[in-house]
């Protein structure tokens, strides 16, 4: 079944750390690019990194520039998304997402998303 | 970065009505690589439309997509009860990718 799989969400304190990882399944992960994708609570969709099939070149929203880190591992069909210093604004389900193509483009997979609360 | 607007934040109707929802980008979509996603409450979106026009794999013909430039629609010719939820649209011709706010799509 082609899916993909979000986990590694919780209740975490302000600056705490947190790392979220994307299992993929069904087909050839490492030909395409993924995303990460959030919904804070009542919001819509904001997108928050990229990285490409290929190069795993990555490319980060302003908003977590410097605190967030995309990674994969094609050998393990995961997708990871490292989150420092975390922030009250960060608190959201993060949804991963599989890119049409190598770059990031529209996204035809979407995981169920897991939830990132960030509180003291 | 293109700022997508979508209208109107609420549309009230009833099953069998017509919808139209518009998307407009701050500036011109390159390619007019525009998505659009259906979301229902609790669940990830699902993509319906891509390039503006092309319907994804299994979305019902009362779907279409239409626009270029800076002016996107979605319409759904015949409201069904499972077509209430939101709608986002998102384009992909530039970096950093962005979706607009939504429009939900709500019974009357």
């Amino acid at each position: 079944e082609v899916q993909l799989l979000e986990s590694g969400g919780g209740l975490v304190q302000p600056g705490g750390s947190l790392r979220l990882s994307c299992a993929a399944s069904g087909f050839t992960f490492s030909s395409y690019a993924m995303t990460w994708v959030r919904q804070g609570p009542g919001k819509g969709l904001e997108w928050v990194s990229d990285i490409t099939s290929s190069t795993g070149s990555t490319y980060y929203a302003d908003s977590v520039k410097g605190r967030f880190t995309v990674s994969r591992d094609n050998s393990k069909n995961t997708l990871f998304l490292q989150m420092n210093s975390l922030r009250a604004e960060d608190t959201a389900v993060y949804y991963c997402a599989k890119s049409h193509q190598w770059l990031p483009f529209y996204f035809d997979l979407w995981g169920r998303g897991t939830l990132v609360t960030v509180s003291s | 970065e293109i700022v997508l607007t979508q209208s109107p934040g609420t549309l009230s109707l009833s099953p069998g009505e017509r919808a139209t929802l518009s998307c407009r980008a701050s500036q011109s979509v390159s390619s007019n690589y525009l998505a659009w996603y259906q979301q229902k409450r609790g669940q990830a979106p699902r993509l319906l439309i891509y390039g503006a026009s092309s319907r994804a794999t299994g979305i019902p013909d009362r779907f279409s997509g239409s626009g270029s430039g800076t002016d996107f629609t979605l319409t759904i010719s015949r409201l069904e009860p499972e077509d209430f939820a939101v709608y986002y649209c998102q384009q992909y011709g530039s970096s950093p990718l962005t979706f607009g706010g939504g429009t939900k799509v709500e019974i009357k």
